[in-house]
Order: structure tokens, then sequence, then C-alpha cells
């Protein structure tokens, strides 16, 4: 299995911009996790799925941030208008859940708002 | 308000030394991870724990889960720098918790020097 794949690896925008991040994650797995990690708050949960249903959107930091998972091996996380302060490293995790939490982790996008 | 409060924040040492790094909580977990993450890569599970008072062991590192299953250790023997990285421990609160949600600690970033 290639692992979650996440795109794209790096993002340089301007603020003010629509910015989209996807991810597909490990086949067969029904749990998927978008994070964002920055030095200050380390990884922070935003939203999870189970079943391509949002189960928690707690962590959303604000109105400018969607995410949706139209079918089970998709998900989309979108910041519209990106501000500086969404810079950071995006992650999207999948798991297999019955009885068991492990995560695997994508690579990360890397957001950049100037 | 962290679940998870890991310690210490930054360790930094010379190959060969030994270290234990911390997960500590108020709150009782049905199950823990620790995670290793390297620089531009997401996090990469290295061991779950599930029973109070369980010692696992990779190679030179150990992992152990408290009795009461509030905390947990990560224990090196004989450091080397392909050790370096931020360790994370992770878990599902027993109770509180929407299902399949795992919390994350803020991390513990390794540094070991030739």
């Amino acid at each position: 299995d290639a692992g979650v794949i996440q795109s794209p690896r790096h993002e340089v925008t301007e603020m003010g911009q629509e910015v989209t991040l996807r991810c597909k994650p490990i086949s067969g797995h029904d749990y998927l996790f978008w994070y964002r990690q920055t030095m200050m708050r380390g990884l922070e949960l935003l939203i999870y799925f189970n079943n391509n249903v949002p189960i928690d959107d707690s962590g959303m930091p604000e109105d400018r941030f969607s995410a949706k998972m139209p079918n089970a091996s998709f998900s989309t996380l979108k910041i519209q208008p990106s501000e500086p302060r969404d810079s950071a490293v995006y992650f999207c995790a999948s798991s297999f859940n019955r009885g068991r939490t492990e995560a695997f982790f994508g690579q990360g996008t890397r957001l950049t708002v100037v | 308000t962290q679940l998870l409060e890991q310690s210490p924040q930054f360790l930094s040492i010379q190959e060969g030394e030994n270290l234990t790094v911390y997960c500590n909580s108020s709150s009782v977990f049905s199950s823990l991870q620790w995670y290793r993450q390297e620089p531009g890569e997401g996090p990469v599970l290295l061991v779950t724990v599930v029973t109070g008072g369980e010692v696992k062991k990779l190679k030179r590192l150990t992992f152990q889960f408290g009795d009461a299953r509030k905390d947990s250790s990560l224990h090196i023997t004989a450091a080397q720098p392909g050790d370096t990285g931020l360790y994370l421990c992770a878990g599902v609160p027993d109770r509180g918790s929407t299902l399949g949600r795992l919390y994350f600690g803020r991390g513990t970033q390794l540094t070991v020097w030739p």
C-alpha cells in the first residue's frame, strides 16, 4: 500500500487566496483525520471523519476552514480566505478502528501564506 | 489545556547516553501510542500499549504503560544519532472521548550528537 497521500507537499500563497489541500487515505481505513502542526501549538486536531461523515469539527479554527470527504478515498481541507497565521504543516491521517486507533500519517503539506 | 503532558520538551545528548521521556495525564487511557516524527515527514507509529503495567521493547527502546493507565515512559538505551526526532505520545481516553479520537501530547524533541 502506498500509504496516506497528500498533495501538494508545499504551497505558497498570498493572503486572501483560497487554498485546497488534498488527501487520499489508506484503502479500507474508515477514519480520516486532519491535523495542523506548528512550533507554538504542536499537533492540533482540526476535524475527523468516520465512514465519510464528519464526527468532530470542534478543532476547526474559524469559518474560513472547511473540510469534505465525498467518498472513502478522498478528502479536502479548504481555507478561504487564507491568512498569514494559517501558515503551518497540515497532516492528513487515516486509521482502521475496530478497537485500534493507531493513525497512519501522510507526509504533510507545508503551507506558507504571505 | 493539553490532555497529555510530555517532558522534557527538548533533550540534547551525546551518542551512547541513556534517556527517558515521559507522558503524563490526569485521565485514564484505554491505550497509548508512541510516534516518532523526523523533519519533513509525518509521525510514524512506534508502539501501542494497552494494559496497565505493560512493558514493550523495540530494540533499544523500552516503553512502559503506568499501572493506572494515566502515564507512559519511553527509555532509550545507548542513544544513536539515528534516534534524533520528535517523540509524540497519543491516546484515547477511557471516558468523554468521541469514538476514535486520538489526543496527542506536544512531543519531546530529541537530538543525539555523534
